[in-house]
C-alpha cells in the first residue's frame, strides 16, 4: 500500500530533550516535505527536499532540522524542544518536486507535546 | 485563519444534497490550487488540483471553479455522502519546487443522514 509513514504518532517529551520523528515513503517519491498544524495558523512550511541530500529551509525553520540521505526517509530533528513546538507535524511526499503533479500524499500525522 | 477544531466555518447539507465550499485565496501570482480533505485524526488527502490556465475541472463527483478575477476557488460536491463529512482546505502556490502550500482556513462540512 503506497503510504506516508510517520513515527511516533503521539509523543510528550520534555523542554531540552532532543528528539527525531521519522517519516518514510514507500513510492520513490523525489519530494519530501513537513509540515505543522496550529489552531489559528493553518499549516505551514518547515521545511522540504528536492531529493537526496538536498534540503531547505521553509517558512518556520528555526528550531528543527532535518535529513535526505536515502530517498524514502525524511527525519525531522527536534534539538532542544521547547514549548513553543508544542504541534501537530505532518510529513509530505509528491513524485516530482516541479512538473506535472503537484499532488501531496500527507502522512497521518504526530501530536508532540513539550513540557 | 482559523485551522482545524477551531470555531470553523460550518456548512451543513443533507446527504444526497449538492455541497459548495468556498475559499479565497491571497496571492494574485499563485498559479496552482489544490483541494484537501482531512478527517479527524488524519492527514489532509488530495482531492482536486487545478492550474491558473484553467477555470474549472472536473473529478469524480467533485468540480472545482477558479475565478482568478475575484481570487476565489470553490469546490462542487455532487450527492453528497455521510463519508464527505470533513474538513475541506484549499492550498494555493506558485508551482515552483518549493511546493509551500499556503493552506485556506477550512470549512467543516457535515452531512445530515
Amino acid at each position: 500500500e503506497a503510504q506516508v509513514t510517520q513515527n511516533p504518532r503521539y509523543l510528550i517529551t520534555v523542554t531540552g530533550k532532543k528528539l527525531t520523528v521519522t517519516c518514510s515513503q514507500n513510492m520513490n517519491h523525489e519530494y519530501m516535505s513537513w509540515y505543522r498544524q496550529d489552531p489559528g495558523l493553518g499549516l505551514r512550511q518547515i521545511y522540504y527536499s528536492m531529493n537526496v541530500e538536498v534540503t531547505d529551509k521553509g517558512d518556520v525553520p528555526e528550531g528543527y532540522k532535518v535529513s535526505r540521505k536515502e530517498k524514502r526517509n525524511f527525519p525531522l530533528i527536534l534539538e532542544s524542544p521547547s514549548p513553543n513546538q508544542t504541534s501537530l507535524y505532518f510529513c509530505a511526499s509528491s513524485l516530482k518536486a516541479q512538473g506535472d503533479t503537484g499532488e501531496l500524499f500527507f502522512g497521518e500525522g504526530s501530536r508532540l507535546t513539550v513540557l | 485563519g482559523e485551522s482545524v477544531g477551531l470555531h470553523l466555518p460550518t456548512l451543513s447539507v443533507q446527504e444526497g444534497d449538492n455541497s459548495i465550499i468556498n475559499c479565497a485565496y491571497s496571492n494574485s501570482a499563485s498559479d496552482y490550487f489544490i483541494w484537501y480533505k482531512q478527517e479527524s485524526g488524519k492527514g489532509p488527502q488530495f482531492i482536486i488540483d487545478i492550474r491558473s490556465n484553467m477555470d474549472k475541472r472536473q473529478g469524480q463527483r467533485v468540480t472545482v471553479l477558479l475565478n482568478k478575477t475575484v481570487k476565489h476557488l470553490s469546490l462542487q460536491i455532487a450527492a453528497t455522502q455521510p463519508g464527505d463529512s470533513a474538513v475541506y482546505f484549499c492550498a494555493e502556490t506558485l508551482d515552483t519546487g518549493r511546493r509551500a502550500l499556503t493552506f485556506g482556513s477550512g470549512t467543516r462540512l457535515q452531512v445530515q443522514p
